[in-house]
């Protein structure tokens, strides 16, 4: 079964810093794109960050450019962003998406996990 | 970036009704936009690519056409687990941008 799942949300401060995972399985996890894609409560979708498969290439969004960082370890198949100086508007839910190909649509998802930016 | 705007925001209608929801965007996008339908606590699960392509599992009676700014996603007969959110998404360019959704309800 072609599996994402997303871990590492939680309730933090404004600057705090936070580190996202997705673990993929049941697919060639380093053979695709794959996306960080993050909906405020009660908002639409917004696409955070992209890795290449190979992991050589990133792309981010504006409002994240210089604090969020996307990364990829082959060896355990996992998907990484590092979120530093973390804003209230920051406020989501994170899913992990896999693109369907390079610059593809988003076939897969995970279940997604919640990152709460408050004092 | 590329606006996606979608209408209706919402739809009511009635199990076995045709829903027919839109998608224009700002700039040509070719035929790269993606559909999704979106529940209550979930992911949103991909129903079209390309335009016109079903995903892999997604049942004929969903149906998307278009090209270049104007789209659209078209369920022929609704069945109950229809109803739900659904947004368009495009992969003309970076950043990938969604529409803000049209919502089909039970009327």
């Amino acid at each position: 079964e072609v599996r994402l799942v997303e871990s590492g949300g939680r309730l933090v401060q404004p600057g705090e810093s936070l580190r996202l995972s997705c673990a993929g399985s049941g697919f060639r996890f380093n053979g695709y794109a794959m996306y960080w894609i993050r909906q405020a409560p009660g908002k639409g979708l917004e696409c955070v960050s992209y890795v290449s498969g190979g992991g050589f290439a990133t792309y981010y969004t504006d409002s994240v450019k210089g604090r969020f960082t996307v990364s990829r370890d082959m060896s355990t198949d996992t998907l990484y962003l590092q979120m530093n100086t973390l804003r209230a508007e920051d406020t989501a839910v994170y899913f992990c998406a896999k693109g369907r190909n390079s610059f593809g649509a988003f076939d897969i998802w995970g279940q997604g996990t919640m990152v709460t930016v408050s004092s | 970036e590329i606006v996606l705007t979608q209408s209706p925001a919402t739809l009511s209608l009635s199990p076995g009704e045709r829903a027919t929801l839109s998608c224009r965007a700002s700039q040509s996008v070719s035929d790269y936009l993606a559909w999704y339908q979106q529940k209550p606590g979930q992911a949103p699960r991909l129903l079209i690519y390309d335009a016109s392509n079903r995903a892999t599992g997604i049942p004929a009676r969903f149906s998307g056409t278009g090209s270049g700014t104007d789209f659209t996603l078209t369920i022929s007969s609704l069945d109950p687990d229809d109803f739900a959110v659904y947004f368009c998404q495009h992969r003309s360019n970076w950043p990938p941008t969604f529409g803000g959704g049209t919502k089909v309800e039970l009327k």
